[in-house]
């Protein structure tokens, strides 16, 4: 069974463009969430998707960041524009309705 | 406000010891607990969790221990192996609202010394 796919795996783009993060889950998971990672410190949560629904967006930093899920398959985080403090390692996790949640292997996204 | 501490950013342990990793948290409405494991370049693994309901749970050469009294959990590894080196998050969850997302301490990078 495949587990969760991230693409791309490494980013780097100038202050002001736009990236787009993919997180393809583990197939059947209702659950998908998003996760950053900001230089060597915790994870922090970002949102988090029940199917095609944002069931908590509270870790969301501001209006620049777009999470998508539609048709409750795989999602999307779109970051516009770009910030160097954007940079850091993007995790995406899903889980099944109960259980532990299942890391992809992240994109490290770099805004020079 | 960290609400999940894991105050040794490292551990450096013998082959063939315990290893011992510690959590504190400070939100009493964290009912579940979970440990991972994370390589470089490799997102993390789930290892092992407990429900607040219960104050130790064992996989294997893993057992994780809970103490809710004093909002401390611990992982303990043993025998310690040279693979088990990674970094290790500790993370919970409170279960109100629907809500699963995770709150995760800074990590402990573990050092197993052949």
């Amino acid at each position: 069974e495949a587990g969760v796919t991230q693409f791309p795996s490494h980013s780097v783009i100038e202050k002001g463009q736009t990236v787009t993060l993919r997180c393809d889950p583990i197939s059947g998971h209702d659950n998908l969430y998003w996760y950053r990672r900001v230089m060597g410190k915790e994870i922090k949560f970002l949102l988090h998707f029940v199917k095609e629904s944002k069931q908590d967006e509270s870790g969301m930093p501001n209006n620049r960041f777009l999470a998508e899920r539609t048709g409750g398959t795989y999602s999307t985080l779109k970051v516009q524009p770009a910030e160097l403090e954007d940079s850091g390692v993007y995790f995406c996790a899903s889980s099944p309705r109960e259980g532990a949640a299942f890391f992809g292997q992240g994109t490290r996204l770099t805004v020079v | 406000d960290q609400q999940v501490k894991q105050n040794s950013p490292s551990l450096s342990v013998q082959e063939g010891r315990i290893s011992i990793l510690n959590c504190d948290y400070t939100n009493s409405m964290f009912d579940y607990f979970l440990w991972y494991k994370k390589y470089p370049a490799e997102g993390p693994t789930f290892l092992i969790s407990i429900s607040s309901i219960k104050d130790k749970n064992e996989d294997g050469r893993f057992t994780v221990f809970l103490n809710k009294s004093a909002k401390h959990l611990s992982l303990h590894i043993v025998p310690s192996q040279p693979g088990d080196s990674a970094v290790y998050f500790c993370a919970a969850v409170a279960h109100n609202f629907g809500n699963e997302k995770l709150t995760f301490g800074t990590g402990t990078r573990l050092t197993i010394i052949p």
